[in-house]
């Protein structure tokens, strides 16, 4: 049972921004959001994760509301090669409460950039 | 180069034998985990283990087996008891799991087929 909600599928124009949502209203204090995305029949990819504030990395922007019930990750310019599925999770920092730092991958969202 | 390998890529196995999934990692990390995705689907936990001649359950652990002789391998046995073994398995490490911060790195998958 996966604790997030993202929208199944979304298009993007090869260059533009792509903007993917996540709602996790049930958030507990000490859980991070990560984000990775699984290219087609491959090993997922991490992407970036947060805790309150926003992060950046040469991946991506992670956008976090101040009620922590949300978050956008946002690909500022988006290639063909981003075409995936982007999976939002939350995990509990300390993995002594969580198995010993199990992902629960729900469904995601499946990317596709067009040219 | 390192990483995770897995092998093979794809496999077939006629119903009612055992079979057993290689993961191998020269990343010298602590923790190994081994996932299943159905079509569609996002990744469920199967075994997990946190550090040599130790492992735990997931969600999804009837009809596996794993052993983790060696830090760098984990092994994974998929035997007949388990009802739909077709799947897409993943294996993944990660650095441990004692730290706030835990990246997962997935190998690149073994499609198994069961006749």
């Amino acid at each position: 049972d996966a604790k997030t909600t993202q929208p199944p599928s979304m298009d993007c124009a090869e260059g533009r921004a792509a903007n993917l949502p996540c709602n996790h209203s049930t958030i507990s204090g000490n859980e991070y959001v990560y984000w990775y995305r699984q290219i087609h029949s491959q090993g997922p990819q991490y992407i970036i994760h947060g805790l309150k504030n926003n992060e950046t990395n040469e991946m991506a922007s992670l956008i976090i509301t101040e009620d922590r019930k949300s978050s956008t990750l946002i690909l500022p310019h988006a290639t063909l090669r981003d075409t995936a599925v982007y999976y939002c999770i939350v995990r509990v920092g300390n993995p002594i409460y969580n198995q010993g730092g199990k992902l629960i991958f729900g469904q995601g969202t499946e990317l596709s950039v067009k040219p | 180069d390192g990483g995770i390998t897995q092998s093979p890529k794809y496999l077939f196995r006629k119903e009612g034998q055992n079979v057993t999934l290689s993961c191998e990692q020269n990343l010298n990390h602590d923790a190994m985990y081994w996932y299943r995705q159905d079509p569609g689907q996002g990744l469920r936990l199967i075994y997990y283990s946190q550090i040599v001649n130790d492992f735990q359950k997931g969600d999804i652990a009837e009809g596996y087996s794993v052993s983790r002789e060696k830090k760098e391998s984990f092994p994974l046995t998929v035997t007949s008891a388990q009802k739909n073994p077709t799947a897409f398995y993943l294996c993944a490490s990660s650095i441990d799991v004692s730290g706030d911060y835990n990246e997962q790195f997935f190998g690149p998958g073994t499609r198994l087929t069961v006749l």
